[in-house]
């Protein structure tokens, strides 16, 4: 059983540009979460996704959007970026728990590198 | 808004031995989770335990068990017998029970603490 899988690995972009990174939950999840991990920090949650809509979103700027399919893998786009975008993007899914406290699965990351 | 802080930024202890990681947090809601969340150099975040404030008991998952004192709002975590294979970034995360019933909702993490196991 495949887990959460997360590409690209790596990534190297300019300023101002923009990117779309990808996540496919394991099997069985319908909820992706996404979150932001720069150097020396923990993860900063961006946004949650369930049934193709954004269910709750984190403090960031809208230059960060996403969209899950009926699949429900899951992109994260960036727009305009800029140099403190750089971090690691980590991908979890679950399941819609109604006991609460589900239990998130994560995958490897993404590595964006914005020169 | 809730906070997480980590005191360790970096801890080491001899193989077999046992070691207590910190972690306080600050909330003014009664009901939320807790989580201890390991991390190794392939970056793939693992749930090591869970705990639901409202329980009084500590939990236990083998060789890992956690001190939760819900009014000093502490929430340690013991690892007992270290191992080679527990070298890692160690997070402490917070979640509100708030949206419980809509899934695992958005995390709030502590910067980690770097465990090192000695040989």
């Amino acid at each position: 059983d495949a887990g959460v899988t997360q590409s690209p690995t790596h990534l190297i972009k300019t300023r101002g540009q923009q990117v779309t990174l990808r996540c496919s939950p394991k099997s069985g999840h319908d909820t992706v979460s996404w979150y932001q991990q720069a150097l020396g920090q923990g993860p900063q949650f961006i946004f949650q996704y369930y049934e193709e809509e954004e269910r709750q979103r984190g403090n960031f700027p809208d230059r960060f959007s996403g969209h899950q399919f009926p699949n429900y893998s899951s992109e994260l786009n960036v727009n305009a970026l800029l140099l403190g975008d750089s971090a690691l993007y980590l991908c979890a899914s679950s399941t819609l728990d109604r006991v609460g406290g589900g239990k998130l699965f994560f995958g490897s990351g993404t590595q964006l590198s914005v020169l | 808004a809730q906070t997480v802080t980590q005191s360790q930024p970096e801890m080491s202890v001899q193989e077999a031995e046992t070691v207590t990681l910190s972690c306080t947090y600050d909330t003014s809601e009664s009901d939320y989770y807790l989580f201890w969340y390991k991390q190794p150099p392939s970056r793939q975040m693992i749930l090591v335990i869970r705990q639901e404030a409202y329980k009084q008991q500590n939990a236990t998952e083998n060789r890992f068990s956690v001190n939760f004192q819900k009014a000093a709002k502490s929430f340690s975590l013991k690892i007992s017998d270290s191992q080679l294979g527990d070298a890692a970034m160690y997070f402490c995360a917070y979640r509100s029970a708030l949206h419980s019933g809509g899934g695992a909702d958005g995390l709030t993490f502590g910067k980690g603490t770097h465990l090192i196991i000695q040989p």
